[in-house]
């Protein structure tokens, strides 16, 4: 359970959509999460999805999970300059051990 | 409502310098982390406490040292500080129970080791 993949960088205009997506390899992983980091700071808790979930939808955030192919993603709708941050992924292995990816840093371009 | 607190924010060392980062968490956690953020790394688990008295090594343990004090505390130690531990290093909590067992991440501390 402790490979987590995602792209370094994803850049966008604001006001379209942001896609992120992340790959893992455990496959009893029970949930995965979104965190977002903004500089300087420490990660916080955008959303989460259970592993017996295909999609959950927050507001501007929708969570796709594909559990066939252990991919996951995180769709950002009309984003925002507000939005620049790096976005992390996490899996959640045997209760209490995270593993998370190298992140992605998306760029909101006015 | 401090959620997890990290002391001190910056520290730089001489390489064989010794320190202990600190962290407390007000939110009766069971279970705490130390993690280690890398560029282009993402967060590398260091040690972790599962519930108060059990501590267990992460991914990359080497060189680092921790005690979990009571149910708030858990600190991790520096015994002899090295340049491949400049890096910034956050401390989280979560419930450690069933269920979604959500992080709370501490700021973070900017460890630089001359």
């Amino acid at each position: 359970g402790e490979d987590v993949e995602q792209s370094l960088f994803l850049s966008v205009r604001e006001g379209d959509s942001s896609v992120i997506n992340c790959t893992y390899t455990d496959s009893s992983s029970t949930y995965l999460y979104w965190y977002k980091q903004e500089p300087g700071a420490g990660l916080q808790l955008l959303t989460y999805i259970f592993s017996n979930m295909d999609m959950k939808q927050d507001q501007r955030l929708t969570v796709l999970l594909n559990k066939k192919d252990k991919h996951l993603s995180l769709r950002i709708a009309d984003t925002q300059t507000g939005d620049s941050a790096i976005y992390f992924c996490a899996e959640l292995y045997n209760f209490n051990k995270f593993y998370f990816g190298s992140g992605t840093k998306l760029n909101v371009k006015p | 409502n401090a959620g997890v607190t990290q002391t001190p924010k910056f520290q730089v060392l001489k390489t064989g310098q010794s320190m202990t980062l600190q962290c407390a968490q007000d939110m009766n956690h069971n279970s705490m982390y130390w993690y280690r953020q890398d560029p282009g790394m993402g967060l590398r688990l260091i040690y972790y406490s599962a519930s108060e008295g059990t501590t267990d090594k992460g991914e990359v343990p080497n060189g680092y040292n921790v005690s979990r004090l009571n149910k708030r505390e858990f600190s991790l130690r520096l015994e002899s500080a090295a340049p491949s531990q400049t890096s910034v290093y956050f401390c989280a909590s979560s419930e450690g129970l069933s269920g979604a067992n959500v992080l709370t991440f501490g700021a973070g501390s900017r460890l630089t080791v001359l």
